[in-house]
């Protein structure tokens, strides 16, 4: 497996502002995701977090809106731009193991007042 | 843009019984197939996974793939009321997993 840590856990943000959350693995990893889980919802996949270059953004998501950084092998960034309500939601960094395990950090939990 | 359902539940059955949730996938070229566990307020864990046609079993899971149906499902035997939670299933292609939206499961003693 992987101990993956999030930094922050949890934030109150207001409208317009920025939030740049920090998922930081144990180990070098080759694949580090982005995810979004609104409340009650499943899991939407946000982005791949490229190292040594731009990350790959899923439909519906745009770079300006979610800038990713990824340094190094083993710690990437997501931040949430211009905040709005809607942006309220827990966002969870995740790894790729292997060829078959995936293993997600404990979440930032999000909410846009 | 590939789609995984699920029957969202809630999914009720008493202690000891088996729970079987179940998951269909769009993309016929889809190859391997996943069964994460997510407590209320906690990130997913992996359960296990699937890859070929037929059935995995994992202690008191076992996991069924079925490719001509596009099917995957999910039996938790002996259940305990700590298996509460939502079971997502997720479908990999490539390095991405695409989840579907979840069952409710509630075990009850």
């Amino acid at each position: 497996s992987a101990v993956i840590s999030q930094k922050p856990s949890r934030d109150i943000c207001q409208r317009g502002t920025s939030l740049t959350i920090q998922c930081q693995v144990d180990s070098q990893v080759t694949m580090m995701f982005w995810y979004r889980q609104q409340p009650g919802q499943s899991l939407t996949l946000i982005a791949t977090a490229n190292q040594g270059s731009e990350a790959t953004y899923e439909s519906g998501f745009v770079i300006d809106k979610f800038p990713i950084s990824r340094p190094n092998l083993t710690f990437s960034t997501l931040t949430v731009s211009n905040m709005s309500p809607e942006d309220s939601s827990i966002y969870l960094c995740s790894v790729g193991r292997g060829e078959y395990e995936q293993y997600f950090g404990p979440g930032t939990r999000l909410t846009v007042t | 843009q590939k789609e995984v359902e699920q029957n969202s539940g809630p999914l009720s059955v008493p202690e000891g019984a088996i729970a079987s949730l179940n998951c269909t996938y769009s993309d016929r070229g889809s190859q391997s197939f996943f069964w994460y566990r997510q407590y209320s307020g906690k990130s997913p864990e992996l359960i296990m996974f699937i890859y070929s046609n037929g059935d995995k079993e994992d202690g008191r899971f076992t996991a069924q793939l079925n490719k001509a149906s596009q099917y995957v499902s999910l039996l938790i035997r002996d259940s305990q009321p700590s298996d509460s939670a939502t079971y997502l299933c997720a479908d990999r292609t490539g390095n991405q997993f695409y989840f579907g939206t979840g069952t409710s499961l509630t075990v009850i003693p």
